[in-house]
């Protein structure tokens, strides 16, 4: 069974303050690897994906490990704006070309003023 | 900037009936997803489409689940006799092309409740 676990949170933290948070996946055939954002009641949106060698975009930034299965979300300088609810995602060919994407339940965070 | 839309944005339904929930893609995308999330729960996959046939479906995805793509827009979910369990937010989503890496754009979903 595939599954994609997450801190559980929630995450209170105060404005300008780093975050992390962690993630891991059970199915070692995964191949992409993807952050979303979820804001309450709306659609995930693509945050950033994550590579091996780790990517940064501004403030955030993603690590992958593959070998213990293992990723990860860096939020530098957190804004009010940043609140929100941050799910992990894997995505990898079942052998039926679908490509279809495992989400983890997600970890809510809370920048307070 | 182009986006995955989705009608209605909330259906209410009494149990038993059927419902059609509606979605039309990223005009060039060819992979299409449904998904669903039930309150305070993940989101998880339901079926993916391609080439006007199942790719792949989950357990979810029985035979009380349907999809079409009945024009070169429209994609829907049917379900034939829906249970107080269907009640969740139904998402779309889209992508271009069949690989693993790329980005599947979501549709802002459709609420069902089911009483």
């Amino acid at each position: 069974r595939k599954e994609v676990e997450q801190d559980p949170g929630p995450f209170n933290v105060p404005e300008g303050a780093t975050v992390a948070f962690n993630c891991t996946y059970s199915n070692s055939a995964s191949q992409s690897f993807f952050w979303y954002r979820q804001d309450c009641r709306k659609e995930p949106k693509l945050l950033m994906s994550v590579y091996s060698s780790g990517n940064e975009d501004g403030r955030f930034t993603a690590q992958l490990n593959r070998a213990s299965q293992y990723i990860s979300l860096l939020i530098r300088d957190s804004k009010l704006s940043d609140s929100a609810t941050y799910l992990c995602v894997v995505n990898g060919d079942s052998g039926a070309g679908s490509y279809q994407l495992t989400f983890g339940k997600g970890t809510k965070l809370s920048v307070i003023p | 900037e182009p986006e995955v839309t989705q009608t209605p944005s909330h259906q209410v339904t009494q149990m038993g009936q059927e419902v059609i929930l509606r979605c039309v893609p990223i005009s060039n995308h060819l992979y299409f997803y449904w998904y669903r999330q039930i309150l305070g729960q993940k989101v998880e996959f339901l079926v993916s489409f391609y080439n006007n046939e199942i790719s792949e479906k989950s357990e979810i995805f029985d035979d009380q689940f349907s999809v079409e793509r009945p024009d070169g827009s429209n994609f829907t979910l049917k379900i034939r006799s829906t249970k107080l369990e269907d009640s969740a937010m139904y998402f779309c989503a889209s992508t271009p092309r069949g690989t693993s890496g790329l980005e599947q754009f979501f549709g802002p979903g459709t609420r069902l409740t089911v009483l």
